[in-house]
C-alpha cells in the first residue's frame, strides 16, 4: 500500500534551517510528484512547492521562492524539504503529499491523494 | 495567486443531516477544484477530485458540484465519522491555493 513516512518533530531556533524528509514506499517512486503543505496553528493550508521525483524538476510557491528547497534520492525512495532562515511565523505542521495525476501537467496538478502524517516544526527562542 | 472562499467557516448539524458547503474561486478554475477532510492531528483526505469525482474509497454520501469559480460539497446524510473540517483546493495553478476550512460540528 501506498505510504509516505516523514520524519520526526523539530525545534529550531529563528535564523537556522529545517530539513524534513518524507520516505515514500508502495509504488513506483519516479512516476510521481510531491508536493510539500504546510498548516500553521489557525491558518489555512499552505502549498510551499513540487517536485517531480523522476527528473527532479520543482516548482516553488513564490512566497517561499529563496527560503525552500525541495529534493529528492531516487536509491532511497525519499524526498526532502528544507526551510531556511526560519521565522517564528514557520511554525506549522509540514506535510508531503503525492499528487493525485502523477505529474504536474503545463502548470496543474491533480492534488494530494496519499500524505505523510505531518511533521511539527517548531520555531522558538 | 487565486483566492478560495470558503463558507460557512463552521456549522452545526446533526446526523441525518443534509450539509452543503461552498467554495468560490477568486478566477475560473475550471473543473481543477478538490475536496478534503481533515480530522484533528491527522492529515488531509482526499474526498473528490476535478469537482465532481469520488475518490476510491470514500462513501458515497459524499458528491461535489460545480464548474468555473463556484462549487458545493454536499454530503447526504451526515454520519457520526463526518464530524471533521473540510477544505477546498484548486490545482489549475500555481501557487494551489486552499479555503479556509468549514468546521462541521455535532449540534
Amino acid at each position: 500500500q501506498v505510504q509516505l513516512v516523514q520524519s520526526g518533530a523539530e525545534v529550531k531556533k529563528p535564523g537556522a534551517s529545517v530539513k524534513v524528509s518524507c520516505k515514500a514506499s508502495g509504488y513506483t517512486f519516479s512516476k510521481y510528484t510531491i508536493h510539500w503543505v504546510r498548516q500553521a496553528p489557525g491558518q489555512r493550508l499552505e502549498w510551499l512547492g513540487w517536485i517531480n521525483a523522476g527528473n527532479g524538476d520543482t516548482k516553488y510557491s513564490q512566497k517561499f521562492q529563496g527560503r525552500v528547497s525541495i529534493t529528492r534520492d531516487t536509491s532511497a525512495s525519499t524526498l526532502y524539504m528544507d526551510l531556511s532562515s526560519l521565522r517564528f511565523e514557520d511554525t506549522a505542521v509540514y506535510y508531503c503529499a503525492r499528487d493525485l495525476w502523477g505529474y504536474c501537467i503545463s502548470g496543474s496538478c491533480g492534488g494530494g491523494d496519499f500524505w505523510g502524517q505531518g511533521t511539527l516544526v517548531t520555531v522558538s527562542s | 495567486d487565486i483566492q478560495m472562499t470558503q463558507s460557512p467557516s463552521s456549522l452545526s448539524a446533526s446526523v441525518g443531516d443534509r450539509v452543503i458547503i461552498t467554495c468560490r474561486a477568486s478566477q475560473s478554475i475550471y473543473n481543477y477544484l478538490n475536496w478534503y477532510q481533515q480530522k484533528p492531528g491527522k492529515a488531509p483526505k482526499l474526498l473528490i477530485y476535478a469537482a465532481s469525482n469520488l475518490q476510491n474509497g470514500v462513501p458515497s454520501r459524499f458528491s461535489g458540484s460545480g464548474s468555473g469559480t463556484d462549487f458545493t460539497l454536499t454530503i447526504s446524510s451526515l454520519q457520526p465519522e463526518d464530524f471533521a473540517s473540510y477544505f477546498c483546493q484548486q490545482t489549475d495553478i500555481t501557487p494551489l491555493t486552499f479555503g479556509g476550512g468549514t468546521r462541521v460540528e455535532i449540534k
